[in-house]
């Protein structure tokens, strides 16, 4: 059965420091990759996704990056924070498809810049 | 451009029917989810509509018209534990690229 694991949980990071958030799926082979950030009482705001090694679409312009240097895994970083990073991060993965396939989401990290 | 539309509250009965509607305006189709998610944690995968319809899967129905670019998820025979905030979501211009709306807050009273 396929997994996905994110981590950490939480994270209390202070303002200018640098951010890595890994998730890494298992039990699938070339998945879509997606990190999502939720704000307090928000709805999903899609920040990046792929559909293969080394492809990366990013769908908000910010000062986070995203890479997938191997198959199933998905790391999200920034090298310098902003208060405005704040938030719930969450990533997913679906099977590939010509039609839009169901997200499987991790468990999520709590993000607070302080 | 891309446009998702849905209430952001609404408030039902224990044991009643609610309607949760939702609007898109999107730059290709490629589907419809709903997704449920409970406060402080990940959201769960509830349904999906590629064809125009219903799709009914036990207390939960959901429905789509494409013309329309309208979509509603139908609860019934409500319970407490439907208490939480469901979310429309859209496979847009690619299949890859899932697009969520801000999420409707159902709050259930006895």
């Amino acid at each position: 059965s396929q997994t996905i694991h994110q981590w950490p949980a939480t994270l209390v990071q202070p303002v200018g420091s640098p951010l890595s958030l890994e998730c890494t799926v298992e039990g699938t082979s070339n998945p879509n990759l997606y990190w999502y950030r939720q704000a307090a009482g928000r709805g999903l705001q899609l920040l990046f996704y792929s559909v293969g090694i080394g492809q990366i679409s990013s769908e908000v312009p910010q000062n986070l990056s995203a890479s997938r240097p191997q198959d199933r895994q998905f790391i999200l970083s920034s090298k310098k924070l902003l208060l405005s990073d704040s938030g719930f991060y969450l990533c997913a993965w679906s099977n590939t498809g010509q039609e839009a396939e169901k997200l499987f989401f991790g468990s999520g990290t709590q993000l607070s810049v302080l | 451009g891309q446009n998702i539309d849905q209430p952001t509250e609404m408030t039902a009965t224990e044991g009643a029917i609610v309607q949760i509607n939702c609007t898109y305006q999107t730059s290709g189709f490629n589907g419809l989810f709903w997704y449920q998610q409970h406060a402080g944690e990940a959201p769960t995968f509830l349904s999906y509509n590629v064809l125009d319809g219903l799709e009914e899967k036990g207390r939960f129905s959901s429905f789509l018209s494409r013309s329309k670019g309208y979509s509603y998820l139908l609860l019934k025979e409500l319970q407490m534990k439907d208490s939480a905030s469901y979310l429309c979501a859209v496979g847009g211009s690619s299949a890859s690229k899932i697009i969520f709306g801000s999420g409707t807050r159902l709050s259930i009273r006895p």
